[in-house]
Parts: structure tokens; C-alpha cells; sequence
């Protein structure tokens, strides 16, 4: 089965540019989230669908970021225009709807970097 | 405001012995708290989790602690093996929440 993949891993791009990155869940995961790690501090949650809803966006930074989960199978996260402070790790988790920590997958990450 | 904090953003044990990686946290309405382990250039993967009805769980080399009084889990590691070496996240989160609350994390590094 294949696991929580995301693209692209590694992005570059200069401030004010626009970047979209993407996550394919495991295959029938409801549940699929965004988190992301600026360099040496916490994971930070930044929002949760259930299928193509919405669930909580709280972790939202500010309306330069843009997530959609169309169809209720792979999610974009779309970063327009991309500052400094948005470089970090993002990643995207999946899960069934009701799972707990053991069952929450995760993929490797895509590395921003704002230059 | 972070509400769970990881005080040692690296620690450093010599191969068979115990690795103690601490993790603090201050939201007293958490239920549920986790560790998950990283390798470089991969994503988060659970090791252990603890409900806050318990104060102990165990599984294989590592058992995670939890003092609610205290507020203060933590995860050992016996004997600790070089494969162990990665960054150590703990998490929490509220049951009627789906966030997970996640600490700065903790580099451990075994040495041969």
C-alpha cells in the first residue's frame, strides 16, 4: 500500500512567487491534514479535512495560504505570494476518520525554502 | 505560548544505556499524548502514545511516563541502540480535537 506521498519535496523559490504543494493521502483516508516545521521549532497544525470539507482551519497563518481538497482525494496547499517566514517543512498526514495517533500517517515532507 | 515544550533540543547517550527524553506541557485539558520519532528527510512515524488515564505505557525498549500532577511525560529508551538516534517529538492533543500539539523536538544521539 503506498504510504502519504508529497510533492515537490524540495522547492526554492523567490519572494513573492507562488508555490503549490501537493499531497496524495493513503487511498480511502477521510481524514488528511497539514502541518509544517519552521527550522528547529515545533510542528505546527495548520488545517484538517474530512473528505473535501473543511473541518479546521484555525492553523491558518494568514490568507496568503490557500489549501482545497477537491473531490475529497488529494489536497493542494497553495502559498501566494510566499515570504521569507514561510520557509519550512510542510507535511501532510492522513488518517481514517476516528483514528488515533498510532494511525496517522505521515509523508516525508516538502522543504520551502523563500529566498 | 507553547503549550507542549521540549526543554533539550538535543541530547547525546552512549550506545546501551537508557535514553530520558522529557517533554513538558501546560494545557491541562489534553487526554492524549504521543511521541513520534524522525529521520532526516522523512516524515514523523508514531513510536508511543499514553491516554491520560494511565500514567505508564510500555512497549518493547520504550515506556512513556506521565505525570499529571506534574504535568511532564517523558520516553526512555533501554538499552538505547544507534538506530534510536533521530529527532524525538512529543505531541498532544484533546479529545474532542483533532490538532496535534507538537514540541520543538529533542535530536538523540547514540553513540557507539
Amino acid at each position: 500500500e503506498a504510504g502519504v506521498t508529497q510533492f515537490p519535496s524540495h522547492s526554492v523559490i523567490e519572494k513573492g512567487q507562488t508555490v503549490t504543494l501537493r499531497c496524495d493521502p493513503i487511498s480511502g483516508h477521510d481524514n488528511l491534514y497539514w502541518y509544517r516545521r519552521v527550522m528547529g521549532k515545533e510542528i505546527k497544525f495548520l488545517l484538517h479535512f474530512v473528505k473535501e470539507s473543511k473541518q479546521d482551519e484555525s492553523g491558518m497563518p494568514n490568507n496568503r495560504f490557500l489549501a482545497e481538497r477537491t473531490g475529497g482525494t488529494y489536497s493542494t496547499l497553495k502559498v501566494q505570494p510566499a515570504e521569507l517566514e514561510d520557509s519550512g517543512v510542510y507535511f501532510c498526514a492522513s488518517s481514517h476518520v476516528g483514528a488515533t495517533g498510532n494511525t496517522i500517517y505521515f509523508g516525508e515532507g516538502s522543504w520551502l525554502t523563500v529566498v | 505560548d507553547q503549550q507542549v515544550k521540549q526543554n533539550s533540543p538535543s541530547l547525546s547517550v552512549q550506545e546501551g544505556r537508557i535514553s530520558i527524553l522529557n517533554c513538558d506541557y501546560t494545557n491541562s485539558m489534553f487526554d492524549y499524548f504521543l511521541w513520534y520519532k524522525k529521520y532526516p528527510a522523512e516524515g514523523p512515524t508514531f513510536l508511543i502514545s499514553i491516554s491520560s488515564i494511565k500514567d505508564k505505557n510500555e512497549d518493547g525498549r520504550f515506556t512513556v511516563f506521565l505525570n499529571k500532577s506534574a504535568k511532564h511525560l517523558s520516553l526512555h529508551i533501554v538499552p538505547s541502540q544507534p538506530g534510536d538516534s533521530a529527532v524525538y517529538f512529543c505531541a498532544a492533543r484533546e479529545d474532542s480535537n483533532y490538532q496535534l500539539i507538537w514540541g520543538a523536538g529533542t535530536k538523540l544521539i547514540i553513540k557507539p
